[in-house]
């Protein structure tokens, strides 16, 4: 199976921070990345989609950029509701795997 | 509006078989040309992807599970269901149902949580 580990594990920030979230495969994936956001109690929420797509009605503060097996999630002017974990998961193989999460806590 | 709604006991006794239901509405699974998949989350930990199902019935099972775990759909009652035999502490989780679209899944059940346990 394709290990997908993210870095860092978990971070503090603030509110109007631009933070970054790095994603790395164990084996080259194209651009078979997705990005989820998940808040405590909720299901995840798809926010990118082919590593750099973002899903309609997510805010263009979130980006994705990367191929190959290095990828990242960035949040530009971090909001209060953007506080939450991130997962990322790729679909170049089954079994479809993610990564461990990426906990963004307020500082 | 596409909306999925998980059901089933929340408390399934180790070695036992855990059985699970989505219910989807807001579209009929036999007259769509998507995949649906479960999901799992450990609690405090990370998501599994457990296995996915296409509405002709075509199904890809994580390895990991492969041999305990059973993905069909009832088109009649526009439900999708989920087996897994055997459970061990282990198996305790949040599960998902999901649509998966283009690969990625951008639709999810709120999620119900199964806890194996004497």
């Amino acid at each position: 199976a394709i290990r997908m580990t993210q870095s860092p594990s978990s971070f503090s920030a603030s509110t109007g921070d631009r933070v970054t979230i790095t994603c790395r495969a164990s084996q080259g994936i194209s651009s078979y990345l997705a990005w989820y956001q998940q808040k405590p109690g909720k299901a995840p929420n798809l926010l990118i989609s082919a590593a750099s797509t973002l899903q309609s009605g997510v805010p263009s503060r979130f980006s994705g950029s990367g191929s190959g097996t290095d990828f990242s999630l960035t949040i530009n002017y971090l909001q209060s509701e953007d506080f939450a974990t991130y997962y990322c998961q790729q679909y170049y193989g089954y079994p479809w795997t993610f990564g461990q999460g990426t906990k963004v806590e307020i500082k | 509006q596409l909306q999925l709604q998980e059901s089933g006991p929340g408390l399934v006794k180790p070695s036992e078989t855990l059985s699970l239901t989505c219910t989807v509405s807001g579209a009929s699974i036999s007259s769509t040309s998507y995949y649906w998949g479960w999901i799992r989350q450990p609690p405090g930990k990370g998501l599994e992807w457990i296995g996915s199902l296409y509405s002709s019935g075509s199904t890809y099972y994580n390895p990991s599970l492969k041999s305990r775990v059973t993905i069909s759909v009832d088109t009649s009652k526009n439900q999708i269901s989920l087996t897994l035999n055997s459970v061990t502490a282990a198996d305790t989780a949040v599960y998902y149902c999901a649509r998966r679209y283009a690969h990625t899944f951008d639709i999810w059940g709120q999620g119900t949580m199964v806890t194996v346990s004497s």
